[in-house]
């Protein structure tokens, strides 16, 4: 079946750096890519969804200078997480589809922890 | 006005028994799809069961149905015959409309505890 290649799974990073979190599609096209973040015990919230070769749309509320989303192919996505801070720790999951639109394949997440 | 609404934050039901994860919708498209996942304290996120609007018949999965109430905009998920590795957070989700990039809104998921 489809698989979605999520890397890193957990990140520990410092405060003010940069952190960037590939969504790798292994057999199949993603043409549409969603990026989900995630607090403890909580649900899914959508960042942004981003298509190949265009510009991603941030959800309201979502820094887009801050979450920088790239998906310049149609196996690729990151999410890079900019000048990251303490309040940024969080769960991380992308979500991707291809054209014909049949399901939605999850990464595995990103565990983000910024001290 | 929430999309998807779980009204049960933790459920706890006994090995082996049968349990029902409450789901109930908004919106006012015609076409539609919704959705169960299983997401186990490592985080991934597990498919279970869909069902699409235009189902007349109930989806089911193995040990995994949907009791499908499309006039009480109700998608119930019931597990039969539970396991302890049954044991996780479960989330309803909604897909409105048609098309590749429509995305999943999840409601606020339940916390399922499987008891030996």
């Amino acid at each position: 079946g489809a698989v979605v290649s999520q890397h890193p799974s957990r990140v520990i990073c410092k405060s003010g750096t940069s952190v960037k979190i590939e969504c790798r599609s292994l057999d199949f096209q993603a043409t549409t890519m969603f990026w989900y973040r995630q607090f403890p015990k909580k649900s899914l919230m959508l960042m942004a969804t981003s298509n190949e070769g265009s510009k991603a749309t941030y959800e309201q509320g979502v820094e887009k200078d801050k979450f920088l989303i790239n998906h310049a192919s149609l196996t690729l996505s990151t999410l890079t997480v900019t000048s990251a801070h303490p309040e940024d720790s969080s769960f991380y999951i992308c979500s991707a589809r291809d054209a014909k639109g049949y399901g939605y394949t999850f990464g595995s997440g990103t565990r983000l922890t910024v001290v | 006005a929430q999309k998807i609404t779980q009204t049960q934050p933790g459920m706890f039901v006994q090995e082996k028994e049968a349990v029902t994860l409450d789901c109930t919708y908004d919106t006012s498209d015609q076409s539609y799809g919704l959705f169960w996942y299983k997401q186990p304290s490592s985080g991934e996120m597990i498919f279970l069961i869909y069902q699409g609007s235009y189902d007349e018949q109930n989806a089911t999965e193995g040990r995994y149905s949907l009791n499908f109430q499309k006039a009480r905009k109700s998608a119930n998920l019931v597990i039969s015959a539970s396991q302890l590795g049954d044991s996780a957070m479960y989330f309803c989700a909604m897909r409105e409309g048609s098309g590749s990039a429509r995305q999943l809104t999840f409601g606020s998921g339940t916390q399922l505890t499987v008891l030996p």
